[in-house]
């Protein structure tokens, strides 16, 4: 079974921190995304890569950043934190050729910044 | 723009009546559609999808979905609820245009199946 695993369930940071989610995939897929799930948004796109090195924005970059230096690994860094990034963050991993593929999702970081 | 609409936030029924959420969508050309069911404080969980072919597409937990090419719709169903189905519920679309693999997602759905 493919895991997606997530380096906090609960994270709780103060405004103006430096804040690094982790996650990590033990499948060998190429594809890696960061969204974000807020109550009667959905799931937004943050970011995603395609490879080692590679990152693409998504539809709602600003804010954030991300780091992809091994395959298995993919971060995401809020800069300096605000309250308006308080929310739920999945990461999920497809392997290439993914058009047709689905995405498996870790089970979540709920971040609170006060 | 394209979009996935999911126009009902919550749907309740009865354990064992048939159950049905809806999902359409606004997409440029043809596009492959999924179903995601999130279980409380747990991540997304693959239900099924379709890519071309049947109309009728079965997934998991007894969980079917039927493609509308017209309508644009992709509903989810299944034909006997269970309160173990209670769980919120997201339709995500992937044009076939659009370079990447990023899916598009409705708002979800809460699906609430009373004993």
């Amino acid at each position: 079974d493919v895991k997606v695993t997530q380096s906090s369930r609960y994270l709780v940071k103060r405004t103006g921190e430096k804040v690094f989610l982790e996650c990590v995939q033990d499948m060998d897929h190429e594809n890696m995304f960061w969204y974000r799930q807020d109550p009667g948004l959905g799931l937004r796109l943050i970011y995603f890569s395609y490879d080692v090195k590679m990152k693409e924005k998504g539809d709602i970059p600003e804010g954030y950043s991300v780091s992809r230096e091994k395959k298995e690994r993919f971060s995401l860094i809020l800069e300096s934190a605000s309250t308006n990034q308080t929310s739920m963050y999945l990461c999920a991993s497809s392997p290439i050729g993914g058009r047709f593929n689905e995405q498996y999702f870790g089970p979540g970081t709920r971040l609170t910044v006060t | 723009a394209q979009s996935v609409a999911q126009p009902e936030d919550q749907v309740n029924v009865a354990e064992g009546n048939p159950l049905t959420v809806k999902c359409t969508y606004s997409v440029s050309g043809n596009p492959y559609l999924f179903w995601y069911v999130q279980y409380p404080n747990r991540g997304l969980q693959f239900l099924l999808k379709y890519i071309t072919g049947d109309n009728l597409v079965k997934g998991s937990y007894g969980f079917e979905a039927e493609f509308n090419k017209s309508q644009t719709s992709f509903h989810l169903k299944k034909p006997s609820a269970l309160v173990s189905d209670s769980a919120l519920y997201f339709c995500a679309v992937r044009p076939l245009n659009q370079a990447g693999t990023a899916l598009i997602f409705g708002k979800g759905t809460t699906l609430s199946v009373s004993s």
